[in-house]
């Protein structure tokens, strides 16, 4: 099974500055995914991270507020930008393997807990 | 209503009680996640069923396709398994793929 690394594990920081987190695998996943954890929620998808393209962004979010990387098949990264305290959450990233419904292996970095003062 | 629906909210048991999860959904294609999430965030995937159930260690999970119902049952529990339990349901809307979540269900084992 694959491990995801994730980093950093927390951070606090100012409004209007931005953080960027990473996330490494150790072996090649199909798929990476973003999600968001607000409290008490459930997880919400940010985006899917396309491997040398741009993100697949869900409703509600949108590239200049959540820039993401994909450069290759086991590293990816999510920047919140120009922060304020509504973006105070758990991120999370997802990676794949396998089809949707067939064998498929879920993999996730350990979180990112993020409070913005 | 929730597209996905767990029950109970929270549930706190002694150890070795025997512990069920409930999962509802009114979405998705025939495929229900089980993960579990620790304090600090970290999310473990339990498993993957399509059909009828599967088994590792305590913990055993069955699902009813017909019916969009699924069951994660823990045996002789444990502090341990004490930790946060979440559902999920793939889904392909507009050929995307993507899970929808539950809002978990957020166990405590008391010794």
């Amino acid at each position: 099974s694959a491990v995801i690394s994730q980093k950093p594990s927390r951070d606090i920081c100012q409004r209007g500055t931005s953080l960027t987190i990473q996330c490494q695998v150790d072996s090649q996943v199909t798929m990476m995914f973003w999600y968001r954890q607000q409290p008490g929620q459930s997880l919400t998808l940010i985006a899917t991270a396309n491997q040398g393209s741009e993100a697949t962004y869900e409703s509600g979010f949108v590239i200049d507020k959540f820039p993401i990387s994909r450069p290759n098949l086991t590293f990816s990264t999510l920047t919140v930008s120009n922060m304020s305290p509504e973006d105070s959450s758990i991120y999370l990233c997802s990676g794949r393997t396998g089809g949707i419904t067939t064998n498929e292996k879920l993999f996730f970095g350990s979180g990112t807990q993020l409070s913005v003062l | 209503k929730n597209e996905v629906e767990q029950s109970p909210q929270n549930l706190t048991a002694q150890e070795g009680e025997f512990i069920t999860i409930n999962c509802s959904y009114s979405v998705g294609i025939s495929a229900l996640h089980w993960l579990q999430q620790h304090p600090g965030g970290g999310i473990v995937s339990l498993f993957m069923l399509s059909s009828g159930k599967k088994k590792h260690g305590r913990l055993i999970a069955t699902i009813n396709i017909q019916e969009k119902h699924s069951s994660l049952h823990i045996t002789a529990s444990h502090p341990r398994d004490s930790a946060v339990y979440i559902c999920a349901v793939p889904v392909i809307p507009g050929g995307s793929e993507k899970l929808v979540f539950g809002k978990g269900t957020k166990l405590t084992v008391n010794p």
